[in-house]
């Protein structure tokens, strides 16, 4: 039992690519969420899923896209890569419900140059 | 959505109970208060959470003020791996269980 994957761990790119970043749960977790921390701050919500199909945004979704084509993997793209994307991003998931406590990855570290 | 406070950082004797407090005056009636840690460069790690009334795991306890305007993360042994920063939230109202992370406090148990 994994938890929650994620895949690549470090990435370096240079601004303007584009990258997919990939959260693997194998918790049969509804709900999944991508958060991003900067230096000194806590954690931000970019997006959420609460199931199979569905997305939605969060704290701070600009530029940045989502999806979930299946109820285990929620993928996170950077279409043009900004230097301001530079930052340790964390997925999560949790079952549906109220006052389900969420499980993270250990995160994947970005540096857009 | 309910605002907390907390300390930015604290010392802890290994050994010794650590009590973080945290402060949400604004929580409302069904709000819950969760605490989660996260340990240089890992993800964040859930502890506990409560609605009112007092609760204990194996990880730690959380005291609950009665007016819910405030509460206190009990570790009740400190370790060395205990170092990390506490982050007490109020979940967002909703079915989608999204968390607001604050700043957090910095707990440094000190050998």
């Amino acid at each position: 039992n994994a938890g929650v994957t994620q895949t690549p761990k470090f990435r370096v790119l240079k601004t303007g690519q584009s990258m997919t970043l990939l959260c693997a749960q194998d918790m049969n977790h509804e709900y999944m969420y991508w958060y991003r921390q900067d230096p000194g701050m806590g954690l931000r919500l970019i997006h959420y899923s609460v199931g199979e199909g569905t997305t939605a945004k969060g704290e701070v979704p600009d530029g940045y896209n989502v999806s979930r084509l299946k109820k285990q993997n929620f993928l996170l793209g950077l279409e043009s890569a900004a230097p301001s994307q530079t930052s340790v991003y964390f997925c999560a998931s949790s079952y549906q419900g109220a006052n389900q406590p969420q499980h993270f990855g250990d995160g994947t570290r970005l540096s857009i140059l | 959505d309910a605002k907390t406070t907390q300390p930015p950082s604290m010392d802890c004797a290994e050994g010794r109970a650590a009590n973080l407090p945290c402060n949400h005056s604004t929580i409302s009636g069904n709000e819950y208060v969760y605490w989660y840690r996260q340990i240089h460069s890992q993800g964040p790690q859930y502890i506990i959470h409560g609605l009112k009334n007092n609760e204990t795991n194996e990880m730690a306890s959380l005291i609950i003020t009665e007016d819910r305007k405030s509460s206190t993360l009990i570790l009740p042994h400190a370790t060395l791996r205990d170092t990390a920063v506490y982050y007490c939230i109020v979940r967002v109202r909703g079915a989608t269980n999204k968390l607001i992370f604050g700043t957090g406090t910095l707990l440094a148990v000190q050998p």
